[in-house]
């Protein structure tokens, strides 16, 4: 158990609103990621920290935005939910600085828009 | 750009058969790490194992034993004896050492389905 807990855990928003997905750690974890996960993709990277306001861009960031205000929170912002953007999103961490170490997963948000 | 391949989409056999699931990856970079990852039904995802570019020696974990060949870039993984318990989405990702923030490369996943 990597001390990661994701909220909420369900969602269902219409097109258009905004949503905040929270992702948050227990274990002073530096590096911490946004991934999202749709059929046929597997999971893709949305964007990951590097530290408190450190953040950089994944694969898929177009319409997220993301926030490190504090080590253990990091936020993704969907600033106007689309359609598109109903997925499973999984929040990470990298278990320590060495660029090997393992990358462990929250349980998920399932998010809907309608 | 790193790329992984997982050619099976879904593989279902009956209980205690063996089951080999495939992993291709592409890569530039020549220190990279390669790991597996399970998805059961409850949708969590559980870590099973990773490998670095420099170790190629094959690895076994009860049932399960993991085949790297770089000169084939592939990283499989072999279930033993399966069991209805192993039924679950299986990622296989890659990560490399100059990409920053080492992000994570997945395959599609391959749902393995073991029928009693």
């Amino acid at each position: 158990d990597a001390g990661i807990t994701q909220s909420p855990r369900h969602k269902v928003t219409e097109t258009g609103t905004p949503v905040t997905l929270r992702c948050h750690q227990t274990e002073n974890h530096r590096y911490m990621y946004w991934y999202r996960q749709d059929p046929g993709h597997g999971l893709r990277l949305i964007h990951y920290s590097y530290g408190v306001k450190d953040t950089d861009k994944g694969e898929v960031s177009d319409g997220y935005s993301v926030s490190r205000s504090k080590t253990e929170d990091f936020l993704l912002t969907l600033e106007s939910a689309t359609s598109s953007q109903t997925s499973v999103y999984f929040c990470a961490i990298r278990n320590g600085l060495a660029v090997s170490e393992t990358q462990y997963f929250g349980p998920g948000t399932r998010l809907l828009v309608l | 750009a790193q790329k992984v391949t997982q050619a099976q989409t879904e593989i279902s056999v009956v209980e205690k058969e063996d089951v080999t699931l495939d992993c291709v990856y592409e890569t530039r970079d020549t220190t990279y790490y390669l790991f597996w990852y399970k998805q059961p039904p409850s949708g969590e995802l559980v870590f099973l194992i990773r490998r670095n570019s420099f170790d190629e020696q094959n690895e076994i974990s009860g049932r399960y034993s993991w085949n790297f060949q770089k000169s084939t870039s592939s990283f499989n993984f072999t279930i033993t004896a399966s069991q209805v318990v192993d039924s679950a989405v299986y990622f296989c990702a890659l990560s490399e050492a100059e990409t920053s923030g080492s992000r994570l490369t997945f395959g599609e996943g391959t749902q393995l389905t073991v029928n009693p």
